[in-house]
C-alpha cells in the first residue's frame, strides 16, 4: 500500500460526458502528479500541482484540468469525452520536487462508451 | 522532460532464464529511478541510481548507472513469474517528469 488513495476504482461514461476523478496523496507529500496510461502505452504526464500550485504541465489536453486544494488531494476534471480518453489514470505523489520518489495511487479505470 | 529509450519494449523468457533491459538517453542524467509495474497494478518505486558507474543490488536484480550517466539497466538472474510484470526506467534531473515506455518482461513457467 502505497498510501495514495484514488476514487472511483472504475468508472464508466458515455462520450460527451464530463468525470472527475480524485487524488489524496501521501501523509505530508505536497506534490502531486496525474498521468495517463493507455492499453499498451506508457505513462504519459499530464500535470503536476505543488502545495496548491501547478508546477508543471505536460500533455494535458484543454478538455482536461486539475486543482489542488489546501488539504493537498487533488482532482483531475475530463470534459466532453472522447473514446480515446479510455484509459488508467493514475495519481502520484512525492515529497517535493518533481525529482523525487513517486508513490503511485490504485489508479482509476475509466471507459468512455 | 528528459527523453530515454528503453529497449526491448517485450521480453519473453522461460522461467530461470535471465533478463536484461536496458534504458538510453542522449544526455547526461543527474539520476535515475526504476519503477515496476505488475499487470493489473500500479507502478512501484525500485530504486534510484546517483552516481556514475554505481551497481545496486536487491535480490536477483542489479541495477547499473553508466560510467557516462546516459544509460542505465536492469537484469535479473533467473526470473520467476514472480517478475512479470513492467518495468520502467524515469530518469532525473527534468522538472518534467518522464518515464520510458517500459519493457514488459513475459515469464514462461
Amino acid at each position: 500500500d502505497s498510501g495514495v488513495t484514488q476514487t472511483p476504482k472504475h468508472l464508466i461514461t458515455a462520450t460527451g460526458q464530463r468525470v472527475t476523478l480524485r487524488c489524496s496523496p501521501r501523509s505530508g507529500d505536497l506534490s502531486v502528479y496525474w498521468y495517463q496510461q493507455s492499453l499498451d502505452q506508457g505513462l504519459q504526464f499530464l500535470i503536476q500541482y505543488y502545495n496548491g500550485e501547478e508546477r508543471a504541465k505536460g500533455n494535458i489536453l484543454e478538455r482536461f484540468s486539475a486543482q489542488q486544494f489546501p488539504d493537498l488531494h487533488s482532482e483531475l476534471n475530463l470534459s466532453s469525452l472522447e473514446l480515446g480518453d479510455s484509459a488508467l489514470y493514475f495519481c502520484a505523489s512525492s515529497s517535493e520536487g518533481s525529482t523525487d520518489t513517486q508513490y503511485f495511487g490504485p489508479g482509476t479505470r475509466l471507459t468512455v462508451l | 522532460g528528459q527523453q530515454v529509450m528503453q529497449i526491448p519494449q517485450y521480453q519473453h523468457v522461460q522461467e530461470g532464464e535471465d533478463f536484461t533491459t536496458y534504458c538510453n538517453s542522449s544526455t547526461t542524467l543527474s539520476n535515475i529511478q526504476w519503477y515496476k509495474q505488475r499487470p493489473g497494478g500500479h507502478p512501484v518505486f525500485l530504486i534510484q541510481l546517483v552516481k556514475s558507474g554505481e551497481v545496486k543490488k536487491q535480490k536477483r536484480l542489479t541495477f547499473q548507472f553508466g560510467e557516462a550517466k546516459k544509460n542505465s539497466s536492469l537484469h535479473i538472474t533467473a526470473t520467476q513469474t514472480t517478475d512479470v510484470g513492467t518495468y520502467f526506467c524515469r530518469p532525473g534531473g527534468s522538472y518534467i517528469p518522464t518515464f520510458g515506455r517500459g519493457t514488459s518482461l513475459i515469464v514462461h513457467p
